[in-house]
């Protein structure tokens, strides 16, 4: 069964140091996608990054770079140089297909940075 | 440009209640669209999804449907409300077609509190 896990509920940072979100998926499908997502305080998501099963190598954005071990199934989000204004909870996702249903994406619990000043 | 609408941002409901949240997309045609639902400080879960007009994928038995009567609006309803059914509400749509590789994009929420 596909299945997203986040372990870490809570994680700090010094601003301007790098961090590491964990994120361990399973799927039976060998085409799927890997999305992080971003919700501060207001509610809305924003997405960051995203990794294709099939992609040589890692994703990045900016100061947003997708640590993908396919074998180890997981896909780690790293974030450099945090700033304060990246407190906020953040999501990992998966989408599977296309199937008969489309793209049926399902999300981690998520983990909450806060970055000290 | 897309837009996605849903409303209302805030909910306040009896238990034993009906509820009707709506959701709507402008600018795509024939999107994917979700309906996800957040309890305090946790994750988002995948409540339904559909692909067209009046198909409904339902991923946890429970007390909500989901109904699409046009292709760009997607309705979550539910003729008696729990204590449980309360939370964050977020519709999101995908653009069908675009290839796997595109991001889901998400309305502002709906805050149902039921009383």
């Amino acid at each position: 069964a596909q299945k997203i896990t986040q372990t870490q509920p809570g994680m700090f940072v010094q601003e301007k140091e790098a961090v590491t979100l964990d994120c361990t998926y399973d799927t039976s499908d060998p085409s799927y996608g890997l999305f992080w997502y971003k919700q501060p305080s207001s509610g809305e998501m924003i997405f960051l990054i995203y990794q294709g099963s099939y992609d040589q190598q890692n994703a990045t954005e900016g100061r947003y770079s997708l640590n993908f071990q396919k074998a180890r199934k997981s896909a780690n989000l790293v974030i450099s140089a945090s700033q304060l204004g990246d407190s906020a909870m953040y999501f990992c996702a998966m989408r599977e297909g296309p199937g008969t249903g489309g793209f049926k994406t399902i999300f981690g619990a998520g983990t909450r940075l806060f970055v000290k000043a | 440009s897309q837009t996605i609408h849903q409303w209302p941002a805030t909910l306040v409901q009896p238990v034993g209640s009906p509820l009707s949240l709506e959701c709507t997309v402008e600018g795509t045609s024939n999107p994917n669209l979700y309906w996800y639902r957040q309890a305090a400080g946790r994750g988002l879960q995948l409540l339904f999804y559909s692909v067209g007009i009046g198909q409904i994928s339902s991923e946890v038995p429970q007390n909500l449907s989901a109904s699409r009567p046009q292709d760009r609006q997607f309705i979550l309803s539910s003729k008696k409300l729990l204590l449980s059914d309360s939370g964050f509400y977020l519709c999101a749509w995908r653009g069908a077609g675009t290839g796997g590789n595109q991001p889901q994009h998400f309305g502002d929420g709906t805050r149902l509190s039921i009383l």
